[in-house]
């Protein structure tokens, strides 16, 4: 199946200071992806939608200011997550679709941690 | 309101007992319903897309399948590696690039 990387799988950071979170399409191209915010034993929660080349789309009661996201490429899009504070840890996965397919292959996650 | 429950939250299994995984959908209009895998601190793996009701797919011990209201994932005969979190999610025909997901159940395999 295709395969999406993405980093860092954890990092740590100050309150105030930015982070910036990598997703690839490794061997296919994805003009749409996907990130998701997870909590301890919660489902996956949509937060936006990337789409190469132009803005990307937020979902309900996610801040855009906060959570930037930058899609410059067909196989990279970017998760900034601006001024951390300690609720916005969480684990945050992207996703991406293959041309042609229905399903979404998923990165293994970031573990955010805001001290 | 388009929703996904997962039943039950938690499962603990012997080694060899079989069992079933329950995911109820509310969607106007199913696109797909997707099972995933989800080990602790890592993304969720594909594991199945269903269509339309009465479809069925299997892989290895696992196999799913689909009625208009439900669909379930059965377990033959589990190992310990099936210990995971499962995840059910529907897509919904007006809005494709969204899945809806459920909040899982957490399997747990005894030897």
């Amino acid at each position: 199946g295709a395969v999406v990387s993405q980093h860092p799988s954890w990092v740590i950071c100050k309150s105030g200071t930015s982070v910036k979170i990598e997703c690839r399409s490794l061997d296919f191209q994805a003009t749409t992806m996907f990130w998701y915010r997870q909590f301890p034993k919660q489902s996956l929660m949509l937060m936006a939608t990337s789409n190469e080349g132009s803005k990307a789309t937020y979902e309900q009661g996610v801040e855009k200011d906060k959570f930037l996201i930058n899609h410059a490429s067909l196989t990279l899009s970017t998760l900034t997550v601006t001024s951390a504070h300690p609720e916005d840890s969480s684990f945050y996965i992207c996703s991406a679709r293959d041309v042609g397919t229905v399903g979404l292959f998923f990165g293994s996650g970031t573990q955010l941690s805001v001290l | 309101e388009d929703q996904v429950t997962q039943s039950p939250e938690a499962l603990r299994l012997q080694e060899g007992e079989s069992s079933s995984l329950n995911c109820s959908y509310t969607v106007s209009g199913l696109r797909g319903l997707f099972w995933y895998r989800q080990d602790p601190g890592k993304g969720p793996e594909f594991l199945f897309t269903l269509y339309s009701a009465g479809e069925e797919k299997e892989k290895e011990r696992l196999k799913a399948t689909l009625t208009k209201k439900e669909s379930f994932l059965h377990i033959t005969a589990p190992k310990p590696e099936d210990s995971a979190t499962y995840l059910c999610a529907v897509q919904a025909v007006y809005n494709t690039d969204k899945l809806i997901f459920g909040t899982g159940t957490r399997l747990q395999v005894f030897p």
